[in-house]
């Protein structure tokens, strides 16, 4: 069964530092992968998706993530922290059946982000 | 706006009643997403609809929880007999096509009382 894990629950970054949040996700096919954000009383975003080809994924905000096959992993970085990044940052891995996506998709419990000034 | 739309935004409740959720949907989208998301917690999926039809629903967790989507617009969440184990954010989301990116509602938060 798909399953994503992000470990660390809350990042504390000073504003200007770069930003790392990992994901690792388990399913036995090639997964489609998601980075998604949630900023208080607002619903998610997509920042970010991976479906396949190129491993380093450009997102919105000047987000990125690596798709690293060996290591399950789906690692969300940012060079430069800004303030309004202090957010909820969810992974989540999507099914797929014959190259479509089924509409599910299995989301990590999130990583709270602060970013001090 | 021109996004998803919930309604109510917030809804208390006493144990046992009944409650109804609505999602409308980006205009055109073809495919409707209900989640729920527990203090501390990811999204957690539910259900999803095909236009009215109803593709999935392996993840609504007991029979007191029913979805549809009669006309393939907008689309109800009802919740029979409530429990304080219910009490959650339920999220919509919908997409233009089966494939293409969730756009997700401000979501309806449910507190069982």
């Amino acid at each position: 069964a798909q399953s994503v894990t992000q470990p660390d629950i809350h990042i504390t970054v000073s504003e200007g530092a770069s930003l790392e949040l990992r994901c690792n996700y388990s399913y036995g096919a090639t997964p489609y992968l998601f980075w998604y954000v949630q900023s208080p009383g607002q619903g998610l975003q997509l920042l970010l998706k991976y479906f396949s080809g190129d491993t380093l994924v450009q997102g919105i905000k000047g987000f990125e993530a690596e798709f690293k096959r060996s290591q399950s992993s789906f690692n969300l970085r940012k060079p430069s922290v800004h303030w309004s990044d202090a957010a909820e940052y969810f992974c989540a891995v999507g099914a797929t059946d014959r190259g479509s996506t089924l509409g599910r998709l299995y989301f990590g419990r999130g990583t709270q982000l602060t970013v001090w000034p | 706006g021109a996004g998803v739309s919930q309604s109510p935004r917030y809804k208390v409740t006493k144990r046992g009643q009944d409650v109804a959720l609505r999602c409308d949907p980006i205009s055109g989208h073809v495919s409707l997403y209900w989640y729920r998301q527990a203090l501390g917690q990811g999204p957690e999926f539910l259900t999803y609809f095909n236009y009215e039809a109803q593709q999935d629903k392996s993840g609504l967790p007991n029979d007191r929880f029913s979805a549809e989507r009669p006309k393939g617009s907008f689309s109800t969440l009802e919740i029979q007999r409530t429990e304080q184990r219910d009490s959650a954010m339920y999220r919509c989301a919908s997409s233009r096509t089966v494939t293409g990116e969730l756009f997700f509602g401000e979501g309806s938060r449910l507190t069982v009382l």
